[in-house]
Parts: C-alpha cells; structure tokens; sequence
C-alpha cells in the first residue's frame, strides 16, 4: 500500500520570500514521486520527478525537491515566489514493484501575497 | 503538438440526461485516466484503462461508464445513476501505469 499525506492545506507567503510545501509518503517499495501544480479551472501539469536518481531534484519555474528516505519525506521549494506561482499543488506517488498506480496527495493551495 | 484534448470545456446536463465526455491524446500513450475533482480537493479516480479494449473501475466508479475502442481515446459516459455529478472532470494519460500522468484541461460539468 501507499498514501501521501500534504502536511499543509493552504500556504500563504510574500512574493519575493521562500516557498517551503511539505510532502509525507508511505511505501512499502521503492517510489517514484512527483510534483504537480494545477491552476485554476486548468489540468494539472508536472513540476518535476524523482525516479531514484539524484536525491535532489531540479524543476521547471525554479522549484525543486529534495527526496529524504529517512524522513519518507519529498518536500518542495523554491527560493523566491512569484505573483504567477498561486495554484493547488498536488505530492503523488507510485511504486512499479508493487504495481500501483498513482496515489495523490490531497493538495496545498499557494497564495502569494504582493 | 502533442497532447490531450478534452471536449466541451464546459458542459450543462438536465438532471436525469446521460452526457458523454470527450478525451483524445496523440502521445501514443498506453494508458489513460479519468479523475473527478471537486471544489477544494484532490484528485478522486473514476475509471482506468491499461491498454484498448481492457478498462478498470476505480475508487469512484459508480454511475460512470467508459470504453476504449481506440488507443487515442477514452470518452466518459456520466449517467442519470450519478447521484452528484457536478464537479471538473480530468483526463490523463500515461506510458504505463506507474509512470507520470499528463493531463488534459479539464471539463466542468455542470447538473441544472
């Protein structure tokens, strides 16, 4: 089995500050893990990935995440935000041994505040 | 371009009527998906389909229906038997199941 859990429902930061949105999974394989970022009334589109390569892993808009075995945890940053970076962010996982497909997080809504 | 395409962007239904969602992808993807969002939520998994002509019931299948006659596309059937069928439908595809989803859209439907 596996669940991701998104720590925070909703984030709230100043443009210009540091964006932290916080990821918890649970595995029973080894995962793949993956960001998605949703804008309002739109589909979802891929951040970035972790397919057990580097640990840290870059994204596009500037975003990475940082995948810590230990702390089964795969958080997302970023250094600055944007105006342009308010969305729903969703954490998901997959496991290919076990067979399973996506599991979602329940999601993180970023605002951005001028 | 390569990528998924969702039709109507926006769709009103009687209550009672069954409607048909349209998803077309031209990523020559093996895999496809749809979900059901709701206002404030994640993502809820209707119906999947691994390869054509093969579909499997997710986590909220009742009251939708599927097929998959071709590999480009996967069109969802809401029927009267949905009891809440006013929510954003997305449709996803995929090279296998366990890889990274993409995403169509969206469509919102909308019961008067």
């Amino acid at each position: 089995a596996q669940s991701v859990t998104q720590l925070d429902s909703h984030v709230s930061v100043s443009e210009g500050t540091p964006v932290l949105l916080r990821c918890n999974y649970s595995s029973s394989y080894s995962p793949s893990l993956f960001w998605y970022v949703q804008h309002p009334n739109k589909g979802l589109q891929l951040l970035l990935k972790y397919t057990s390569a580097a640990t840290l892993v870059k994204g596009i808009n500037g975003f990475e995440a940082e995948f810590k075995k230990s702390e089964t945890s795969f958080h997302l940053t970023k250094p600055s935000a944007h105006m342009s970076d308010a969305a729903e962010y969703f954490c998901v996982v997959s496991a290919y041994n076990a067979g399973n497909m996506l599991t979602f997080g329940g999601g993180t809504r970023l605002m951005v505040k001028p | 371009d390569g990528g998924i395409t969702q039709s109507p962007k926006y769709l009103f239904r009687k209550e009672g009527q069954n409607v048909t969602l349209s998803c077309e992808q031209n990523l020559n993807h093996d895999a496809m998906y749809w979900y059901r969002q709701d206002p404030g939520q994640g993502l809820r998994l209707i119906y999947y389909s691994q390869i054509v002509n093969d579909f499997q019931k997710g986590d909220i299948a009742e009251g939708y229906s599927v097929s998959r006659e071709k590999k480009e596309s996967f069109p969802l059937t809401v029927t009267s038997a949905q009891k809440n069928p006013t929510a954003f439908y997305l449709c996803a595809s995929s090279i296998a199941t366990h890889n990274e989803q993409f995403f169509g859209p969206g469509t919102r439907l909308t019961v008067l």
